[in-house]
């Protein structure tokens, strides 16, 4: 079953504002990954992270890898009308093949 | 510069028919996988096969089959259509057996009546 808590569910946002979305899990991870689905589109890798406490940056988007290696979250500042979709985090396990998905967060940026 | 496309891009099964979803990606990536994605539970990994002549099962495999044809392409078989089995399928690959380099394709929308 799903091993990743991702909250919230969806936003409901005013351009311009900053967002902030996270995942939690009871095992630990060897990486944490953020993707953005579009609708009618497979996801697009936003950024991926690799060590505990890393933090990475992309543009507008900046993710961190939590210390306990169970959680992670996504901040994305100044949200323009393009940033609308659906995010989802990941976290591989021991295993390279074994990826886990949260149940994603809806964003939805208002003009 | 096509990356992973999957075929059909939409399909309607009646219950206990047969069909098989295609995928090829164009970027010599050792491995791939299937996904399905249904409303609130993510993405859930059927089957992957981390190099050309191998497959595992992932974490939903039940009621499908896969094969590696060769390095470019990874087919998922549905022998018997399951209403439960009405979901979007994706497909991705990745040069290696990690996740940081996945690539999607666009998913095939399948619905079992």
């Amino acid at each position: 079953g799903q091993q990743l808590n991702q909250s919230p569910q969806s936003m409901f946002i005013q351009e311009g504002e900053d967002v902030s979305m996270n995942c939690t899990s009871s095992s630990i991870f060897n990486t944490w990954l953020w993707y953005k689905q579009d609708p009618g589109e497979g996801p697009v890798l936003l950024i991926a992270l690799y060590k505990a406490g890393e933090l990475t940056s992309n543009g507008r988007l900046t993710a961190q890898f939590g210390i306990t290696r169970k959680d992670s979250f996504l901040n994305i500042s100044a949200s323009i009308p393009s940033d609308v979709g659906i995010y989802f985090c990941a976290g591989q396990l021991g295993n390279n093949n074994d990826m886990r998905f949260g149940a994603g967060t809806r964003l939805t940026v208002k003009p | 510069n096509a990356g992973v496309t999957q075929t059909p891009k939409f399909q309607v099964l009646k219950t206990g028919q047969s069909m098989t979803l295609q995928c090829a990606q164009d970027m010599n990536h050792n491995s791939m996988y299937w996904y399905r994605q249904d409303p609130g539970m993510g993405l859930r990994l059927i089957y992957y096969s981390a190099s050309e002549g191998t497959t595992d099962k992932g974490e939903v495999p039940n009621g499908y089959n896969v094969s590696r044809l060769n390095k470019r392409e990874f087919s998922l078989r549905l022998e018997s259509a399951a209403p439960s089995q009405t979901s979007v399928y994706f497909c991705a690959s990745s040069e290696t057996g990690g996740y940081s380099e996945a690539f999607f394709g666009q998913g095939t929308r399948l619905t079992v009546v």
